[in-house]
């Protein structure tokens, strides 16, 4: 059974750098065939994502935080990370890590899923 | 960059059927998966695909697809399926690289 663990800071001053670990367990990000995914939820509010790294360290980041967003791996400890810099209030929110599997017909991908999620850690950007 | 349309609520008597439906572009190319949230937990798979629900999850849960809408179904509600709901797939538009997700359906169970 995989699992997903956040850690990291649970409090961050503005304008400094958020900086997140997901820690994998019952599976290695190695295997390949998945994407690692951050996905964030604001107060009350519904599900953002923020970006996914490959194993092979290829990302793609949310164009609205691209400019902010850095996703590493670290295959040895089979973990990957999070930095958001410049955070601001606004980036208040429960920062999630998931696995994104997906599947083909026909060699064509047409279904995405996030079928394993961490708890959720709740960051607080306040001075 | 496309987007996931969900209806904000939705309420159904304890025991019936409720749909919950989900509507984008990108949903011609992918097919929706669905997530059940409950307060204070992190979202859980609950459909994927056409109509595949992950180990563990009640066969009261069903899925659907027509055009660029998807449906949750869920069977003979139960107190316990009052959650938030949201689906979510690659954006078809540009590089099909984006995540998008729905705003979430909130479900109550009267």
């Amino acid at each position: 059974q995989v699992q997903l663990q956040e850690s990291g800071p649970g409090l961050v001053k503005p304008s400094q750098t958020l900086s997140l670990t997901c820690t994998v367990s019952g599976g290695s990000i190695s295997s390949g065939g998945y994407y690692w995914s951050w996905i964030r939820q604001h107060p009350g509010k519904g599900l953002e994502w923020i970006g996914y790294i490959y194993y092979s360290g290829s990302t793609y980041y949310n164009p609205s935080l691209k400019s902010r967003v850095t996703i590493s791996v670290d295959t040895s400890k089979n973990q990957f990370s999070l930095k958001l810099s410049s955070v601001t209030a606004a980036d208040t929110a429960v920062y999630y890590c998931a696995r994104e599997h997906h599947t083909t017909i026909f060699g064509v991908v047409i279904i995405y899923y996030f079928d394993y999620w961490g708890q959720g850690t709740l960051v607080t950007v306040s001075s | 960059s496309s987007e996931l349309t969900q209806d904000p609520a939705v309420s159904v008597a304890l025991g019936q059927t409720v749909r919950i439906t989900c509507q984008g572009d990108s949903l011609r190319s992918y097919y929706a998966s669905w997530y059940q949230q409950k307060p204070g937990q992190a979202p859980v798979l609950v459909i994927y695909g056409k109509n595949n629900r992950p180990s563990g999850i009640p066969d009261r849960f069903s899925g659907s697809s027509s055009g660029n809408t998807a449906s949750l179904t869920i069977t003979g509600a139960q107190a316990e399926d009052e959650a938030d709901y949201y689906c979510n797939s690659r954006d078809s538009s540009g590089n099909h690289r984006d995540v998008v997700f729905g705003g979430g359906t909130k479900l109550t169970v009267l």
